[in-house]
């Protein structure tokens, strides 16, 4: 595997599941990023975490719950999500430096999610 | 606060026609980083470009070029003798650093249709 990998690609499930979207980078970065695309909105950042920890979190709601074992893994934890939840979740990493420099984000190809 | 404004919701072109894609960005700070992703049907990100802020050299890649002003805020993108496989959802960002990692802040995108 290369790059920034995302399963599952497409998901469905109802407001009562719970499921977990996993994000997986094969790049050696100390990065990664959630973020939301809904339909004719910007990008929203979710969170971020850098060196295993969480530095952001943007206000989200507390039934998406982030968990990030190491730096190459990171989950999404989903329970009780809401119709409005309905969007592409993409997954990014970078090489994170403290000192300054900055990188671009390498993104993965995003799991569709439908909340019925 | 940071703010990335694309300002072209949806462009068509027949292939061949150059097209450019604009960019105006907002930030207080000095150091900073801008890039460009392609965002093809398929849904992944693609990184294109990153420059930063201390750098006006207008770059060309190929087909791509890039046009940095920093007296104007914008940062715009060219597509010389565009082709179908251009077709895509483009994004300007804009990078600041935000604690110990980068937060993007992204525009809404310029949905490019190139047409036959």
């Amino acid at each position: 595997e290369t790059g920034v990998t995302q399963t599952p690609r497409h998901l469905v499930m109802g407001m009562t599941n719970k499921k977990s979207l996993k994000c997986e980078q094969h790049l050696g970065h100390n990065a990664m990023y959630w973020y939301k695309q809904s339909a004719k909105k910007p990008l929203e950042l979710m969170f971020v975490y850098s060196l295993e920890e969480r530095v952001e979190n943007n206000s989200v709601p507390s039934r998406f719950s982030p968990e990030c074992p190491n730096s190459s893994h990171l989950f999404l934890h989903l329970h009780t999500l809401q119709p409005e939840d309905s969007a592409l979740y993409l997954c990014a990493s970078s090489q994170d430096y403290a000192s300054g420099s900055y990188n671009e984000q390498y993104f993965g190809p995003g799991t569709r999610l439908t909340v019925t | 606060a940071q703010k990335v404004t694309q300002a072209q919701t949806e462009i068509s072109v027949v292939e061949k026609e150059d097209v450019t894609l604009d960019c105006v960005y907002e930030t207080r700070d000095t150091t900073y980083y801008l890039f460009w992703y392609k965002q093809p049907p398929s849904g992944e990100l693609v990184f294109l470009i990153r420059r930063n802020s201390f750098d006006e050299q207008n770059e060309i890649s190929g087909r791509y070029s890039w046009n940095f002003q920093k007296s104007t805020s914008s940062f715009n993108f060219t597509i010389t003798a565009s082709q179908v496989v251009d077709s895509a959802v483009y994004f300007c960002a804009l990078s600041v650093l935000s604690g110990s990692a980068r937060q993007l802040t992204f525009g809404s995108g310029t949905q490019l249709t190139v047409l036959p």
